[in-house]
């Protein structure tokens, strides 16, 4: 959906590299997930994300919301090879309560080299 | 716990055949959604329910009809199907957020991989 922009659309990167993924709204976000999906599987709910400034913390993924909720980041330090995969960051379009509306970055396609 | 279970897991149609593709779950969710992926499109939302009995369109419903007669259950049915409908379909279901303060996460089926030629 092109009401969600991630960036970048793929990433090649070295193990043990850190790296990050955008996924940015011109709408104020009710709510922002991230998930990751294997090639050829569904989709592995990773974090969401509701208030302005949040930030949480999985292993070695981070993600934060910005404060005015429309911006994510999502940061891998020290990637691996099982960080492998597409990540897609989610949201609920209908602003001031998820009434079902939930759609979709491009997703961003993540590769890591031994 | 079965969670999202999307029947069938592969399928091939000849172009104008129908067909129907069921979703369940057993988590009691009040929505549930269908979503198409393609290479390089990520996922798109066909149609989504915020209850038994009521449907809406998403950002690609064109070609598609949905059912939720069931809480459980919610069909995608393709009546005519045409080769752009060649792709992944996902279906998800979540809680309702209504009246509530916090978000809540959407559970995915394995998918289904349809081919129509």
């Amino acid at each position: 959906s092109q009401e969600l922009e991630q960036s970048p659309q793929s990433l090649i990167v070295q193990e043990g590299k850190n790296l990050t993924i955008n996924c940015t709204s011109s709408k104020t976000l009710y709510g922002l997930y991230w998930y990751k999906q294997k090639y050829g599987e569904g989709l592995i709910f990773l974090m969401m994300l509701q208030k302005g400034g949040e930030e949480k913390s999985h292993e070695k993924i981070t993600a934060k919301l910005d404060e005015k909720k429309q911006q994510s980041s999502l940061h891998i330090t020290a990637s691996q090879p099982s960080h492998a995969g597409i990540y897609l960051c989610g949201a609920d379009m209908n602003y001031g309560g998820s009434q079902g509306n939930l759609i979709f970055g491009k997703g961003t396609k993540l590769s890591v080299k031994p | 716990n079965a969670g999202v279970t999307q029947t069938p897991k592969f399928r091939v149609l000849k172009t104008g055949q129908s067909m129907t593709l069921l979703c369940a779950q057993d988590m009691n969710h009040e929505y549930m959604y269908w979503y198409r992926q393609d290479p390089g499109m990520g996922l798109r939302l066909i149609h989504y329910s915020v209850g038994e009995g009521t449907t809406a369109k998403g950002e690609v419903p064109d070609g598609y009809n949905v059912s939720r007669l069931k809480k459980q259950n919610f069909l995608l049915g393709l009546e005519s199907a045409a080769p752009s409908q060649t792709s992944v379909y996902f279906c998800a279901s979540s809680y309702s957020t209504r009246g509530r303060a916090l978000a809540t996460e959407a559970f995915f089926g394995q998918g289904t991989r349809l081919t129509v030629v």
